[in-house]
């Protein structure tokens, strides 16, 4: 299957941290990643990690990995009101593909 | 800016008419690959093209239709359209042949089918 889910919404107080969590299918997987599109935008890659890693820290982004339960988590340290976006975690199908789950929007109040 | 253009940036149509979205990808960017993203089905995948070449294709309808031309550039085209195919409409582009890098989005282009 190619279903990546993540839940829609996140609601975060400003300074605290965000864990956006999402689900994926395919156990063969490669890579596996954090794309940010902000309002009127495209996707941005945010984050990766490759499918052996347990973890992957980018300054106030870190990626959790569960291979076993095929869980992707991204945490985003220190919330700003510009991490306002919608966050998609995909997943590489084969070599070709990547499949997106629907996207996590992020709402940071003050 | 990715560096990947896409035009026109807002299309609105009348259902039964054919369109057609251009995508000018990365300087040294060989491969393209389109996505639609709707409210109801999110981000899925359509086709990918690679210097020329279709290399995969996901859920592509019969009526949509792509290619990449000697200079890279790409078309997708849409025809007979229905109320269902209002969506956004992203290409991507990336050095490689394989979707395991990083894909630079471009802004997409708005499709409103009344």
């Amino acid at each position: 299957g190619e279903d990546v889910e993540q839940s829609l919404f996140l609601s975060v107080r400003e300074g605290d941290s965000s864990v956006i969590n999402c689900t994926y299918t395919d156990s063969s997987s490669t890579y596996l990643y954090w794309y940010k599109q902000e309002p009127g935008a495209g996707l941005q890659l945010l984050t990766y990690i490759f499918s052996n890693m347990d973890m992957k820290q980018d300054q106030r982004l870190t990626v959790l990995l569960n291979k076993k339960d095929k869980h992707l988590s991204l945490r985003i340290a220190d919330t700003q009101t510009g991490d306002s976006a919608i966050y998609f975690c995909a997943e590489s199908i084969g070599d070709y593909k990547l499949s997106f789950g629907a996207g996590t929007t992020v709402t940071v109040r003050a | 800016d990715s560096g990947v253009t896409q035009t026109p940036k807002h299309l609105i149509t009348a259902t039964g008419q054919r369109v057609t979205l251009r995508c000018s990808p990365r300087s040294g960017d060989l491969s393209v690959y389109w996505y639609q993203q709707s409210l109801d089905q999110g981000l899925q995948f359509l086709i990918q093209y690679y210097n020329g070449e279709e290399r995969a294709k996901g859920n592509i309808l019969e009526r949509f239709s792509a290619q990449q031309f000697p200079d890279l550039h790409s078309e997708l085209n849409l025809s007979s359209l229905e109320l269902g195919d209002s969506a956004l409409y992203f290409c991507a582009s990336s050095v490689a042949d394989r979707a395991t890098g990083e894909l630079f989005f471009g802004e997409g282009s708005r499709l409103t089918v009344l």
